[in-house]
């Protein structure tokens, strides 16, 4: 069954730090995103990106995130300057349209720890 | 912003018996529902969904119940099998120019063999 697929699974880094996070979304899917989930709490939408570009964005996606598709495989979470607050797992997630109940299917995920 | 709320943070039931799992939600736009389930070291996994047009929609042994006028939903799983202890989230969406999945915070599910 196809999957999504993030690297690192755990990153450490320290405060102030950037760090990228790296994610290759299913082949046929279009739709791209990124959410975390910061310890005990609920999951949180940060960004969708469609079309080489970002669709959608969360007021948690400042100045400090962004996100790139290199090249047709690999979508990237970029962090840059990294606090303690950002702390949390990140996952990515694919679906194959933007439409409808529009499941989304969801990587192991990357857990970032600032230090 | 809690736009989607699962106010039972862990439930425990009994192999072979029903586990109902509830969620409610507050913003009246949402016309999407999802369930997803998380092991520990996964990413969620899309179970179930439903449109708000429905009331019902059954996969199995998953079956997610919609109260449009009571903003609640329900997932029932009958029966309940040990595999199906872990982390439930409820998820929704506004379906039009808004991709992004509003989700609860959810609730963990214990079935005891």
């Amino acid at each position: 069954e196809p999957e999504v697929t993030q690297t690192p699974s755990h990153q450490v880094t320290q405060m102030g730090q950037e760090v990228i996070l790296r994610c290759v979304p299913i082949s046929n899917h279009l739709y791209f995103y990124w959410y975390r989930q910061i310890l005990g709490q609920k999951v949180e939408f940060l960004v969708s990106f469609y079309n080489n570009e970002i669709s959608e964005k969360s007021e948690i996606f400042d100045d400090q995130f962004s996100v790139e598709r290199p090249d047709g495989s690999n979508f990237t979470l970029k962090i840059r300057s990294t606090k303690l607050e950002d702390s949390a797992m990140y996952f990515c997630a694919s679906s194959e349209t933007g439409v409808g109940a529009n499941v989304l299917t969801f990587g192991a995920g990357s857990r970032l720890t600032v230090l | 912003d809690q736009q989607v709320k699962q106010n039972s943070p862990s439930l425990s039931v009994q192999e072979g018996r029903i586990s109902i799992l509830n969620c409610d939600y507050t913003n009246s736009m949402f016309d999407y529902f999802l369930w997803y389930k998380k092991y520990p070291a996964e990413g969620p996994t899309f179970l179930i969904s439903i449109s708000s047009i429905k009331d019902k929609n059954e996969d199995g042994r998953f079956t997610v119940f919609l109260n449009k006028s009571a903003k609640h939903l329900s997932l029932h799983i009958v029966p309940s099998q040990p595999g199906d202890s872990a982390v439930y989230f409820c998820a929704a969406r506004v379906s039009f120019g808004n991709e992004k999945l509003t989700f609860g915070t959810g609730t963990r599910l214990t079935i005891i063999p």
